[in-house]
This record gives C-alpha cells, structure tokens and sequence, in this order.
C-alpha cells in the first residue's frame, strides 16, 4: 500500500521569505506525485506534478516542488510568500488500479499562513 | 467554460437515511471520481468512473454506490448513513483515466448526518 506523510500541520512564514511544505510518501514502483491546494470552501486546485525527467518541477503561481528519490520527498517550494498563498496544501502520490483506472493517495494536509 | 459542478452545497441528513450527491464534470470531460474528506483529513477515494463503467473503488462499504451517466455526469448514492459519513464529497474530472493526469475539483458538498 502506498502512502504520504506531510509531517507539520502548519508552517508559518512572513510574507516574502522563502517557503517549504514537506511531504514523503512511499510507494512501490515508479512514483507518480502531485500538489494540490485548497482555499476554505473551496474544491482542490492543482499545482504540480512529477511523473519523470527533472527532478525539479515547476508549476502554478510561482510554486515548485523538488523530487528526491533516495530521500523519498517532494518538498513544495517558493522563492518568496505572499499573504494569499495562506491556504491548505495536499501532497499525493497516484496510484494505477486493476480496474485500469487510477486514484490519489492524499496526505492529512499542512496549513499554510503567510504573515504580513 | 465551467469547472466541475456539485449539487447540493450543503446536506442534513439523519442516521439511516439515504442521500445522493451530484456531480457535472468539465465539458469533454469523460472521467469522474469521487472523494470523502473528513475534518482534518485529506481527501479519502471512494470510486472512478470512466465511460459509464466504474474504472476503480476505494476501501468504502457497499453503503456507497455510485453510477455515471451517458453524459459524463455522475450520482454518489449511500445508504443507511451513519455518524461517520459526515463530511466533505468531492468530485474530480478528467478528460481520460491516465496515468498521472491531473484532477480538477469541484467545491463539494457537505454533507451532515444528525
């Protein structure tokens, strides 16, 4: 069974500092790993993903994620935080089913505040 | 174009009463997942439709059914709820069933069992 561990509920940051969200997941094969946010009342947004190739991966709003293989992680960064980045981060790992679909394993979640 | 589109927003429910959920995916969209998130929880998978037939089910008892629908839309049944079914239901969508393809998300309905 695979799974992902995203080890602080919260990280806190002042606003234009560099950020990280941490995630490590275990999975047997080829790992396929995503990011997604969520904005209270919202649905997820994606973010990024790794699938093969560079080990660092860009995606929206100025977002980037590093992909580790022998320490197993995909850490979620950014340069420099703004205030409306504060929201709810998910790192999951993607799984391909016998039935030929597939499904994300998520972890519980770190809350992200950027402070002014 | 919309997103993805759930309905209701908000549920009431009682214990062992029935509820469906439903779920519009994006335009073109021909794959449609559904999702429980719990309080404090990341999202949990409960099934994946593609094309009408169900493409894969998540650790759930046959309380939850699910179906999909000639036009890609797709209802979430569950039967005899229970205090634990309190939560947020998310669907996704997705043009195919591919490996690594990215979800798009509705808002999802929460659902309260009294």
């Amino acid at each position: 069974a695979q799974s992902v561990a995203q080890p602080e509920d919260q990280v806190n940051v002042a606003e234009g500092n560099p950020l990280t969200v941490k995630c490590t997941y275990s999975v047997s094969g080829n790992p396929y790993l995503f990011w997604y946010v969520q904005y209270p009342n919202r649905g997820l947004q994606f973010l990024l993903k790794y699938i093969t190739g560079d080990n660092l991966v860009k995606g929206s709003y100025g977002f980037e994620a590093e992909f580790n293989k022998s320490q197993t992680s995909f850490h979620l960064k950014k340069p420099s935080a703004l205030v409306s980045d504060s929201a709810l981060y998910f790192c999951a790992a993607g799984r391909v089913l016998t039935g030929g679909g597939n499904k994300l394993t998520f972890g519980t979640g770190t809350q992200l505040k950027v402070e002014l | 174009d919309a997103g993805v589109t759930q309905s209701p927003t908000h549920l009431i429910k009682t214990r062992g009463q029935h509820v469906t959920l439903r779920c519009s995916p994006i335009s073109g969209h021909k794959s449609v997942s559904w999702y429980q998130q719990v309080l404090g929880q990341g999202p949990q998978f409960i099934f994946q439709y593609y094309e009408k037939e169900e493409r894969g089910r998540g650790n759930f008892p046959d309380r939850f059914s699910a179906r999909q629908f000639p036009n890609y839309s797709s209802e979430l049944n569950v039967n005899a709820l229970l205090l634990g079914d309190s939560a947020l239901y998310l669907c996704a969508s997705s043009e195919h069933v591919l490996t690594g393809e990215k979800l798009f998300f509705g808002s999802g309905t929460q659902l309260s069992v009294l």
